[in-house]
């Protein structure tokens, strides 16, 4: 149980156009998830949370309006890079936490590649 | 604010080798405590957690201990193999369930 998927696991675009990625709870409901970015040999970076039927909450120097993010329904959060360009290529990942001991579950991962 | 600072790496162990990887946190309240691991190209697996003091976390041969008095958990492993090869990162999250707070990772490399 408690399985995060990520859709797609990796695209490449063109510099100017927009990517969503996907990120859906199968097996359990999630009023809250969490956007990360990974960089090359590096830790997370937590970009947003992300709130079922409420507004996200972006983190200090992320910029809203570059990364959409809309929380449509209880298994489904969607991260949208608008105008994207070469600098915003990275792994992004996102999460969902469980329920009693506060662990993360996290999807797979989408490869974000801008050329 | 929480944080977690791991033991720089990276660690390259040869197989069969005893492992330590160093974790310490700084948090109010009594956090949640994990390890999870990295693959290449992957997202990240929960490998191990535990939610109050003195309590051992375990799976696959690696170990961790929630110990208050030191703010640690380092994770441990007996011998290692090939396939232990990934990234680790040591992660809190607080009492009230909010977000959590990761380390910067540690790359291990087993060599055969």
């Amino acid at each position: 149980g408690a399985v995060v998927s990520q859709h797609p696991s990796w695209v490449i675009c063109k510099s100017g156009t927009s990517v969503k990625i996907e990120c859906r709870s199968l097996d359990f409901q999630a009023t809250t998830m969490f956007w990360y970015r990974q960089f090359p040999k590096q830790s997370l970076m937590l970009m947003a949370t992300s709130n079922e039927g409420s507004k996200a909450t972006y983190e200090q120097g992320v910029e809203k309006d570059k990364f959409l993010i809309n929380h449509a329904s209880l298994t489904l959060s969607t991260l949208t890079v608008t105008s994207a360009h070469p600098e915003d290529s990275s792994f992004y990942i996102c999460s969902a936490p469980g329920d009693g001991s506060y662990e993360q579950y996290f999807g797979p991962g989408t490869r974000l590649t801008v050329t | 604010g929480d944080s977690v600072t791991q033991m720089e790496g990276p660690v390259t162990l040869s197989e069969e080798a005893f492992l330590t990887i160093n974790c310490t946190y700084t948090a109010t309240g009594y956090p949640s405590l994990f390890w999870y691991v990295q693959y290449p190209g992957e997202g990240l697996q929960l490998l191990l957690k535990a939610t109050k003091a003195d309590d051992k976390g375990s799976n696959k041969g690696f170990e961790a201990t929630y110990r208050k008095e030191t703010t640690s958990f380092h994770l441990e492993k007996g011998s290692v193999q090939v396939s232990d090869s990934a990234v680790y990162f040591c992660a809190l999250t607080p009492t009230n369930a909010g977000k959590s707070t990761f380390g910067d990772g540690t790359t291990l490399t087993v060599k055969p």
